[in-house]
């Protein structure tokens, strides 16, 4: 059974401040890790992608993968408001379909 | 703008109706999918058209149907639901489901509900 494990929060930050979302993953063969966006009432937007251990930068958003310890981290830097969505990890091993965790919700406050 | 539209936006039908979602890609994807998602959980896969070959997942009930006129379209046809089918109904695709790359793009999705 393919498992992906988010925390389901809400984890909470005030605004300027590092948000840290964390997943784990049981498929230790999984090669594609995503992070997508998820706004109350509306559809899931890719934000991040990360193929190969290591961090991944793309504005304030840094995705973390270490593959050894079947860990991805989705990094949040100088958090506004409007960021306040649940984040859904979702992993790909390769031969089938997506695997979504259950989603962390984060509130940032201003 | 998405590149995945999905129509209709809303969709409120009693249980003896018959209607149909639509999803269309203009990516060049190979690969479509469909999803149920209900509220605070993650999307649930309903069925996969890929290269041609339709997967189902067998947990889906029969009331719902799917199409794929083409390699860009992607229809569920529904009939006879019940209220607790009411839910977000997504559409995505992928440039390729066996390889996992790229990820999937979604539409903005449909919201249905049954009375």
């Amino acid at each position: 059974q393919k498992e992906v494990e988010q925390n389901s929060g809400p984890l909470s930050v005030p605004e300027g401040a590092i948000a840290s979302l964390n997943c784990t993953y049981s498929d230790r063969g999984s090669q594609s890790f995503f992070w997508y966006r998820q706004y109350s009432g509306k559809s899931p937007e890719l934000i991040m992608s990360i193929y190969s251990n290591g961090d991944k930068e793309d504005g304030r958003f840094t995705a973390q993968l270490n593959k050894a310890s079947q860990y991805v981290s989705l990094l949040i830097r100088d958090s506004q408001p409007s960021d306040s969505a649940t984040y859904l990890c979702a992993v790909n091993p390769g031969y089938s379909t997506l695997t979504f965790g259950k989603g962390t919700m984060l509130l940032v406050s201003p | 703008d998405t590149e995945v539209t999905q129509t209709p936006k809303h969709l409120v039908m009693g249980m003896t109706n018959k209607k149909s979602l639509k999803c269309e890609q203009h990516m060049g994807h190979r690969a479509m999918y469909w999803y149920k998602q209900k509220a605070k959980k993650p999307p649930e896969l309903m069925f996969v058209y890929s290269y041609e070959k339709l997967s189902i997942n067998e947990s889906v009930p029969s009331r719902f149907s799917p199409e794929c006129p083409n390699s860009s379209l992607l229809n569920l046809h529904l009939h006879a639901l019940q209220p607790e089918d009411s839910a977000l109904y997504l559409c995505a695709s992928s440039q390729d489901h066996s390889t996992g790359r790229g990820g999937y793009t979604f539409g903005s999705g449909t919201r249905l509900t049954v009375v």
